[in-house]
């Protein structure tokens, strides 16, 4: 079936820094979507994508829908110490009835402040 | 909106005990999902419902797994007997498809322990 690379797995990174990360398919979708998850708690959509190319931001997060439509990526600049969390990648396709989100696995982000 | 709910947050039993995780989805939503969460599997779809009728539960790892969605406010996920590699997190997520494309809201979820 479908899987999704999620990178990196984690990231330590001091407060104030910009952070990236990525996700890459080895099939097409017609939906990215990134989540992020607390301790404790379940995903939390951040950013939905629709449009190969698309480039959509939240706040202090920026996404990209990649052109292959086989890849995307999320940016959060000047990150603070709520930023910790996993974040999850996720793909859709969308048929004659509702798509299964495809997650990756995670990228698990420690701030330090 | 309350979001969608989930009990128990945390149960631990005995290997072998039947357990049932019990889900109220978001008023409106008419797409229903089970996820099982682990470090070694990440996020895992086990089975889904479309207006309270199963359409997929190809993810339900064995016969020891069952769910159903007696009303549209309702669902309940049973493991009988339950076994100690069946300790992860579960969650519940409700959609509209027609209501927004794409994105599931997730419920804060179940942590089983299976001893």
């Amino acid at each position: 079936g479908q899987q999704l690379n999620q990178s990196p797995q984690s990231m330590f990174i001091q407060e104030g820094e910009d952070v990236s990360m990525n996700c890459t398919s080895s099939s097409i979708f017609n939906t990215w979507l990134w989540y992020k998850q607390d301790p404790g708690e379940g995903p939390v959509l951040l950013i939905a994508l629709y449009k190969a190319g698309e480039l959509t931001s939240n706040g202090r997060l920026t996404a990209q829908f990649g052109i292959t439509r086989k890849d995307s990526f999320l940016n959060i600049s000047a990150s603070i110490p709520s930023d910790v969390g996993i974040y999850f990648c996720a793909g859709q396709n969308y048929g004659g009835s509702q798509g299964n989100l495809i997650f990756g696995k995670g990228t698990k982000l420690s701030v330090k402040p | 909106d309350a979001g969608v709910i989930q009990s128990p947050r945390h149960e631990v039993t005995e290997m072998g005990q039947e357990v049932t995780l019990r889900c109220k989805p978001i008023s409106g939503h008419d797409y229903l999902f089970w996820y099982r969460q682990t470090m070694m599997r990440g996020l895992e779809l086990l089975i889904y419902f479309n207006n309270n009728v199963p359409i997929d539960d190809s993810g339900m790892p064995e016969d020891r797994f069952s769910a159903k969605m007696p009303n549209a406010s309702f669902s309940t996920l049973k493991i009988q007997p339950s076994e100690p590699r069946d300790s992860a997190v579960y969650f519940c997520a409700s959609s509209s498809y027609r209501g927004s494309l794409g994105g599931y809201t997730f419920g804060s979820g179940t942590r089983l322990t299976v001893v």
